[in-house]
């Protein structure tokens, strides 16, 4: 089953406007990690947070973290047609195993 | 580099047929990773191995059986499809154990069984 649940299952907006997915988990956690999914592709590494960060930034993406609701959300700025794909959280359970959340299908139109 | 790769990009197989998907990696990565794609549905952990030699069995083991030979390749099996069975396959490696690690995707295997 899944360790993560990202909100919306889906998110259409037109290109510069912001985009915002949450993940929600329901243990604790060491870090949370965010891929991107481009239709048909592998996944791509986006972000990483740990758990004793609050924000963090990498270009037009800025996470953030609160572990006392053990919620993240993922915000692009700016969007581009390009960022068009599915964002997926992802945190690390047992040591060794990535468990995701089901996603966040994001369609971007120019 | 590479990086990961896949062979074969799509399959289709009948319902009792047997198969073999190949994970390779260049990157001297120990720990490797094969999961499989639904509709709607985020990935889930079939297989794993965190070093030569070895397997462990993740989410949803059933069906598969996996070898690690080499280092560098991880071999996922179907010794006899099911249509249940048909999904994307992705397969994922990283540098070795810690909760700081990235993985590295391959681009996918889509297979159907009919």
């Amino acid at each position: 089953s899944q360790q993560g649940e990202e909100d919306p299952q889906a998110l259409s907006i037109q290109e510069g406007e912001n985009a915002t997915m949450n993940c929600s988990y329901k243990t604790s956690i060491n870090n949370l990690q965010w891929y991107r999914q481009n239709s048909g592709r592998g996944l791509v590494h986006l972000i990483l947070i740990r758990s004793n960060e609050r924000e963090k930034h990498s270009g037009r993406l800025r996470v953030t973290l609160d572990t006392s609701k053990k919620s993240s959300s993922l915000l692009i700025t700016a969007s581009r047609a390009a960022d068009t794909a599915s964002y997926f959280c992802a945190r690390y359970r047992d040591g060794n195993k990535l468990v995701f959340g089901a996603g966040t299908i994001l369609r971007v139109k120019s | 580099n590479a990086g990961v790769t896949q062979t074969p990009k799509f399959r289709v197989l009948k319902t009792g047929q047997s198969m073999t998907l190949l994970c390779a990696q260049d990157m001297n990565h120990e720990y490797m990773y094969w999961y499989r794609q639904d509709p709607g549905m985020g990935l889930r952990l079939i297989h794993y191995s965190v070093g030569e030699g070895t397997t462990a069995k993740g989410e949803v083991p059933d069906g598969y059986n996996v070898s690690r030979l080499k280092k560098q390749n991880f071999l996922l099996g179907l010794e006899s499809a099911a249509p249940s069975q048909t999904s994307v396959y992705f397969c994922a490696s990283t540098p070795g154990t810690g909760y700081n690690n990235e993985q590295f995707f391959g681009p996918g295997t889509r297979l159907t069984v009919l």
